[in-house]
This record gives structure tokens, C-alpha cells and sequence, in this order.
């Protein structure tokens, strides 16, 4: 079982649509959560990040954690064709610096 | 401000051919990283340097050698290539230092063997 779980996909949702991304991970000495958003042909790049449990907003986008069931999520409200991407998450304990990664799912917004 | 530049951008080798993969960073990061993303595979890690002088290995590192040339460079070195080694290699840096310190990528070096 790899560390971190993320079903790749494709999602596919019409503009507007509320997006759900999830993740699961079985090491409990995960502190840090991160999501990254790749575009094509592009590298990825960091769109969020929570510090053990709770909620992160940040305009459309809403980062949640939950630790006692090892599950992270983000959520995207009123999705536009310009967030078609592959979204990874990450994770870190508190002392290794390695990021573990999901294998990213693609979302295509639909217009 | 360029970031993270990776070079070339795409390149066709033949089984066994030697090639360096090229990676500089302008943020004055101390740790860089270098990995390869394959379909159902991931982003899997190569080799990574947390500071100059020092470099360690990743998930995925044999047929890859680095060498941090400076604060700067990181290269990637592949001595004789194999079709399993088609990829899309990534080179990435970051600060160190406590909490989260975001990860910066470049925009890939796309690689065929034939």
C-alpha cells in the first residue's frame, strides 16, 4: 500500500461545478499537507497548504484536513475551464524533508 | 525572475547514449531535487542535495548520477540510457528551514530512448 492515495481520475465537471479532490495517507506522522496544481507541460506548482487538522481558505479554494481519518481534501467552488489541471497532493512529516506525492488527479472544467 | 530552468526542454537519445540533464535555480535556495514523472507512477524522487557539497539518493536512483556544481546547479546524469528511462525529469529547490517551505519546479525536461 503506498503511503498516499489519490485516484488519478479524470474528473471531468461543467463550469461552475463545485470540485472535491481527496486524498488518503496511512502515516500518521504527516504535519504538513499540501496540494499542488500542474498545468500541461508545466511544472507543478504550490496552490495550498495546511498545518495538521482544520480548514484553509483562500478565494475559491478550500483546503480541509482530517487527521483522525487520514483523509485531506480540496475544494473548488465555481470552477472555471481556467483550473484544468492536475491537482497532486504532498505531504511531510515535521523532520524529513521528502515530499510524499499522490499521483495527481486531472480535472477538466467544461465550459 | 526565471526561478528554476531546466535544460533542453525535449531530447531523443539512442539506448546507451550518456547524456546531463541541466538545472539552475536564481532564489538562493540551499536544497535541490530532481525527479521523474511517468503515467500511474507519479512524481518519484531521483536524487535530492539539502546543501551544497551534499547529495543523497531518492526513491528511484539507480542509472542516475548528480553532481551539485554550486549553490546554483544541480545536474541530472544518465551514463547509458534505457527505454525505461523515458520520462519527463523535473528539477525542483526550496529553502530549508521549519515548516512548510513550498517545492519550485521548472518546467520539465521531456526524454525519449529509443
Amino acid at each position: 500500500q503506498k503511503e498516499v492515495e489519490q485516484d488519478p481520475g479524470p474528473l471531468s465537471v461543467p463550469e461552475g461545478a463545485i470540485v472535491s479532490l481527496n486524498c488518503t495517507y496511512s502515516n500518521s506522522a504527516f504535519q504538513y499537507f499540501m496540494w499542488y496544481r500542474q498545468y500541461s507541460r508545466k511544472g507543478p506548482e504550490l496552490l495550498m497548504y495546511t498545518y495538521s487538522s482544520g480548514n484553509k481558505e483562500d478565494g475559491r479554494f478550500t483546503a480541509q484536513v482530517d487527521k483522525s481519518s487520514k483523509y485531506i481534501s480540496l475544494f473548488i467552488r465555481d470552477s472555471q475551464p481556467s483550473d484544468s489541471a492536475t491537482y497532486l497532493c504532498a505531504m511531510l512529516t515535521g523532520n524529513n524533508r521528502k515530499l510524499i506525492w499522490g499521483l495527481g488527479t486531472s480535472l477538466a472544467v467544461n465550459p | 525572475n526565471a526561478g528554476v530552468t531546466q535544460t533542453p526542454k525535449f531530447q531523443v537519445l539512442k539506448t546507451g547514449q550518456s547524456m546531463t540533464l541541466q538545472c539552475a535555480q536564481d532564489m538562493n535556495h540551499n536544497s535541490m531535487y530532481w525527479y521523474r514523472q511517468d503515467p500511474g507512477m507519479g512524481l518519484r524522487l531521483i536524487y535530492y542535495s539539502a546543501s551544497e557539497g551534499t547529495t543523497d539518493k531518492g526513491e528511484v536512483p539507480n542509472g542516475y548520477n548528480v553532481s551539485r556544481l554550486n549553490k546554483r546547479e544541480f545536474s541530472l546524469r544518465l551514463e547509458s540510457a534505457a527505454p525505461s528511462q523515458t520520462s519527463v525529469y523535473f528539477c525542483a529547490s526550496t529553502e530549508t528551514g521549519t515548516g512548510i517551505q513550498p517545492q519550485h519546479f521548472g518546467d520539465g525536461t521531456r526524454l525519449s530512448i529509443l
